[in-house]
């Protein structure tokens, strides 16, 4: 299985503060297609999980454009460069390069200060 | 607009089976192209892979769930089930139900949209 590791656990921002999650892979989601397949998700308390960012940096319809992806290979990062409070909740990367099982990291908190 | 709706039982006794449906509107479970499959989270726990269907009936399941899981489809009512067999109180989560897109290089990408999920107790 591929292990993906999140981190930090947990962040607590400023609103108008950037913030960065890191994603690293055990094995690379570069496909020979030359996409990386390495997604971003967003659950909100109560709410299934919504796709923010897919393969990599191509943020999803109506995502804002403070929400940015990137890297490639085994190492990837969202970051937000102005935390908003509608931006609380657990952040999720996910691979689907290889299944099964398709596998995500296991979640980072972002709370606002 | 494309929707999924899980259905089933909330409480399910340990080793029964769970049994869940996932009704779809919007779309065609017998579209080619896409997956429609099952993800898993227990209370404040992250996210777990149950398993996939393909639009031509090809399924992937999540080994560690040791051949208990089930994936199947009802076309003429546009619905996907998943049945999970010899349940302990391990198998208590929200159960999702979503769809995956496939690049034409046989990649599957990412889960969107999903089912608002539905909880399921195992307990006696």
């Amino acid at each position: 299985d591929i292990v993906m590791t999140q981190t930090p656990l947990s962040l607590s921002v400023t609103p108008g503060q950037p913030a960065s999650i890191s994603c690293k892979s055990s094995q690379s989601l570069l496909h020979s297609d030359g996409k990386n397949y390495l997604y971003w998700y967003l659950q909100k308390s109560g709410q299934p999980p919504q796709l923010l960012i897919y393969e990599v940096s191509n943020r999803f319809s109506g995502v804002p454009d403070r929400f940015s992806g990137s890297g490639s290979g085994t190492d990837f990062t969202l970051k937000i460069s102005r935390v908003e409070a509608e931006d609380v909740g657990v952040y999720y990367c996910m691979q689907s390069i290889e299944l099964p099982p398709l596998t995500f990291g296991g979640g980072t908190k972002v709370e606002i200060k | 607009q494309l929707q999924l709706q899980e259905s089933g039982p909330g409480l399910v006794k340990p080793s029964e089976t769970l049994s869940l449906t996932c009704t779809v509107s919007g779309a065609s479970i017998t579209a080619s192209g896409f997956y429609w499959g099952w993800i898993r989270q227990p209370p404040g726990k992250g996210l777990e892979y149950i398993g996939s269907r393909y639009y031509s009936g090809n399924t992937y399941y999540n080994p560690s769930l040791k051949s208990r899981a089930t994936i199947s489809a009802d076309t003429s009512k546009n619905q996907f089930s998943l049945q999970l067999s010899s349940v302990t109180a391990a198998d208590t989560a929200v159960y999702y139900c979503a769809r995956q897109g496939v690049t034409i290089f046989g990649v599957v990408t990412g889960y969107h949209p999903w089912g608002q999920g539905t909880l399921v107790t195992v307990s006696s």
